[in-house]
């Protein structure tokens, strides 16, 4: 299957900081990708939907203003949390959509602590 | 967004039983229906999905069902083996677009030897 990456894989942050999550399809350019947040132990829940050249498509509940997404190329989409705070701390996941098949090729997750 | 329910939540089976997990979806314009399996620490992996213009589909020892009247779609997995033990995730596509998902809140399955 693609292959995505995520960068970076832990992060640990002072409250008030921002952190940049990057999301990359190393096999294949992906128009759309999707980020999500992951608490232990729950379901995956979709925050946003980044679109290459436009602006991201955010899900209800989800702050534009706090989780930036930049999709300026067809590799690359990232998340920005700004002003993080503690209960910010979560699993981020990506996930590069494959336009023929639907199929959802998934990054391996980057867990942020917010301190 | 919409809502996906999955049952159950935790499932444990004697290696060489079925397993069984159930999700029913609300968005009537939902068309594509995948399964994740997720290991400890590890991304989603997709293992098995199914269009709506397809009530069941089969690839080895797993397969799906889905019944668009009844907005429900089935997982199953026969004569189980204990590295199938993970968290299965259903989802369901947002309106007719294919793309963004919903997913279901997970099942643990457990396979005991």
């Amino acid at each position: 299957g693609a292959v995505v990456s995520q960068h970076p894989s832990r992060v640990i942050c002072k409250s008030g900081t921002s952190v940049k999550i990057e999301c990359r399809s190393l096999d294949f350019q992906a128009t759309t990708m999707f980020w999500y947040r992951q608490f232990p132990k729950q379901s995956l829940m979709l925050m946003a939907t980044s679109n290459e050249g436009s602006k991201a498509t955010y899900e209800q509940g989800v702050e534009k203003d706090k989780f930036l997404i930049n999709h300026a190329s067809l590799t690359l989409s990232t998340l920005t949390v700004t002003s993080a705070h503690p209960e910010d701390s979560s699993f981020y996941i990506c996930s590069a959509l494959d336009a023929g098949t639907y199929e959802q090729y998934f990054g391996p997750g980057t867990r942020l602590t917010v301190t | 967004g919409e809502n996906v329910e999955q049952h159950p939540s935790t499932l444990s089976v004697q290696e060489g039983d079925s397993a069984v997990i159930k999700c029913t979806y609300s968005d009537s314009a939902s068309n594509y229906f995948p399964w994740y399996k997720q290991e400890l620490g590890k991304r989603p992996q997709l293992i098995i999905d199914i269009r709506s213009n397809v009530g069941e589909k089969k690839d080895q020892r797993i397969a799906v069902t889905l019944n668009k009247t009844a907005k429900h779609f089935s997982l199953h997995i026969t004569e189980t083996q204990p590295e199938d033990s993970a968290v299965y995730f259903c989802a369901a596509s947002q309106g007719d677009s294919g793309y963004a998902l919903n997913f279901g809140k997970g099942t643990s399955l457990l396979v005991t030897p």
